[in-house]
């Protein structure tokens, strides 16, 4: 079946632009995760979204940072006001509720701000 | 808090046995996961432990001893293919949860020579 989907696959925008990520996780999963890599690093955690559970957002660097999920389903993860160190690739991740959860990584969004 | 540690890089030679490292220091342990990332790819899932113990699938093989907090990541016959960064992760819930987020660690660096 099809994996988790993400769009766009970069982004290029200006420093001071807001900007959108979406993520389309796989198909019932009911858990889906947001992470950023920095070149060379390694996955920190943003936002974590299990069912109608309320969202863990204890990872959110600042209130620049907001994530949804909609419908159980998609998410949107939207940076306001973007600064020149929000540039990495933003990785979302899902994972089901059965069996081991191990999580499927989507492709990334490579954010640059300039 | 949650602090997971593993080298930053190793090397080897094709046809070698490479065993990575990991130790972890966590609350609520819910499993230890290992994921293997080529550079500009999404980490992708290679082994789960939740009990002690040996797990093996092919080439690679996974242990785990949850009183030390320590699990290895086993390579044999190591191709040039397996040159990748790989990734320790635990899962802690909190409050009960059988779910939880994971916790990465910074990723080894593997090289393999010819």
């Amino acid at each position: 079946g099809a994996g988790v989907s993400q769009s766009p696959s970069n982004k290029v925008t200006e420093k001071g632009k807001d900007v959108e990520l979406r993520c389309d996780p796989i198909s019932g999963h009911t858990a889906l995760y947001w992470y950023r890599q920095s070149l060379g690093q390694g996955l920190e955690f943003l936002i974590y979204f299990q069912g109608n559970s309320a969202p863990d957002k204890s990872g959110l660097p600042s209130d620049r940072f907001s994530a949804e999920r909609t419908g159980g389903s998609v998410s949107t993860l939207t940076i306001q006001r973007t600064q020149q160190e929000d540039s990495a690739v933003y990785l979302c991740a899902s994972s089901g509720d059965r069996g081991r959860y191990e999580q499927y990584f989507g492709p990334g969004t490579r954010l640059t701000v300039t | 808090g949650q602090n997971i540690d593993q080298p930053t890089e190793m090397t080897a030679t094709e046809g070698a046995i490479v065993q990575i490292n990991c130790t972890y220091q966590t609350s609520g342990f819910n499993g230890l996961f290992w994921y293997q990332q080529h550079a500009g790819e999404a980490p992708t899932f290679l082994s789960y432990n939740v009990l002690d113990g040996l797990e093996e699938k092919g080439r690679f093989s996974s242990f785990l001893s949850r009183s030390k907090g320590y699990s290895y990541l086993l390579l044999k016959e190591l191709q040039m293919k397996d040159s990748a960064s790989y990734l320790c992760a635990v899962r802690a819930g909190e409050g009960g949860s059988t779910l939880g987020r994971l916790y990465f660690g910074r990723g080894t660096q593997l090289t393999v020579w010819p």
